[in-house]
C-alpha cells in the first residue's frame, strides 16, 4: 500500500497567517491527490482533488501543488472558519490512503 | 442536493455481526461508485471498502477483507455494508460517501454512524 505522510503533524496559527501543510507518498502518485477539512463531530469536506483543482464552493484563499511524492496545501490567509484537521487522500492505486492529519489550531 | 444519511450503528461483541446502510438522495445513484470510510476515535480516516456503479465490482482494505461485504439497491438508491467477525479495532465512526470513480476523491459524505465492538 502507498503510504502517505502529512506534516506538521499539529500547527499554531494566528488569523491572516499563511499556513502550508506538506503531504508527501512513499511512491509516485503523479498528480492523484486530494485535500480534505474537517471539523469536530463533522464530516470530512472535499477542498482539493487532482493535486490543484479547488472543489466547486471552496475559498480561492485554498489551494494545492505537487506531483509525484510532494505536495502541498496552502491557506494564503488563514480565517477563523479554518481552524480545522486536514487530511490528504492519494487514489494513485484502487487501495486509498490517507494521511495522518494535520491539525490547525489558534496560536 | 447531495445527501447521505447512514444508520445502523451500534454496540456489537466482539465476534458479532451488523449491517450499515446509507440512504442516498439528490443525484443519479446508479451513474457513480460509492465507498465506505471509516474513523476510530480520536484518529484519522481510513478507507474501507468502494463499490462500482452496478454492484459488479468491489475493492476492501486489507484488514477487512473476508469479513466485511460491501453492496448496494440501486433500485432503493442505497448502500450497504454488512460486517462479520467484528473486532474491538472496527470501532468507528463509519461514513457513506460519493466517488467520483473507480479510484478516486470522495465529493460528498454522509453525517457518519458509529459502530462500537466491546464486550
Amino acid at each position: 500500500d502507498i503510504q502517505m505522510t502529512q506534516s506538521p503533524s499539529t500547527l499554531s496559527a494566528s488569523v491572516g497567517d499563511r499556513v502550508t501543510i506538506t503531504c508527501r507518498a512513499s511512491q509516485s502518485i503523479s498528480g492523484w491527490l486530494a485535500w480534505y477539512q474537517q471539523k469536530p463531530g463533522k464530516a470530512p469536506k472535499l477542498l482539493i482533488y487532482e493535486a490543484s483543482s479547488l472543489e466547486s464552493g471552496v475559498p480561492s484563499r485554498f489551494s494545492g501543488s505537487g506531483s509525484g511524492t510532494e505536495f502541498t496545501l496552502t491557506i494564503s490567509s488563514l480565517q477563523p472558519d479554518d481552524f480545522a484537521t486536514y487530511y490528504c487522500q492519494q487514489y494513485n492505486s484502487y487501495s486509498l490512503t490517507f494521511g495522518q492529519g494535520t491539525k490547525v489550531e489558534i496560536k | 442536493e447531495v445527501q447521505l444519511v447512514e444508520s445502523g450503528g451500534g454496540l456489537v461483541q466482539p465476534g458479532g455481526s451488523l449491517r450499515l446502510s446509507c440512504a442516498a438522495s439528490g443525484f443519479t445513484f446508479d451513474t457513480y461508485w460509492m465507498g465506505w470510510v471509516r474513523q476510530a476515535p480520536g484518529k484519522g480516516l481510513e478507507w474501507v471498502a468502494n463499490i462500482k456503479q452496478d454492484g459488479s465490482d468491489e475493492y476492501y482494505v486489507d484488514s477487512v477483507k473476508g469479513r466485511f461485504t460491501i453492496f448496494r439497491n440501486n433500485a432503493k438508491n442505497s448502500l450497504y455494508l454488512q460486517m462479520n467477525s467484528l473486532r474491538a479495532e472496527d470501532t468507528a465512526v463509519y461514513y457513506c460517501a460519493r466517488s467520483v470513480g473507480w479510484r478516486s476523491n470522495f465529493d460528498y459524505w454522509g453525517q457518519g454512524t458509529l459502530l462500537t465492538v466491546s464486550s
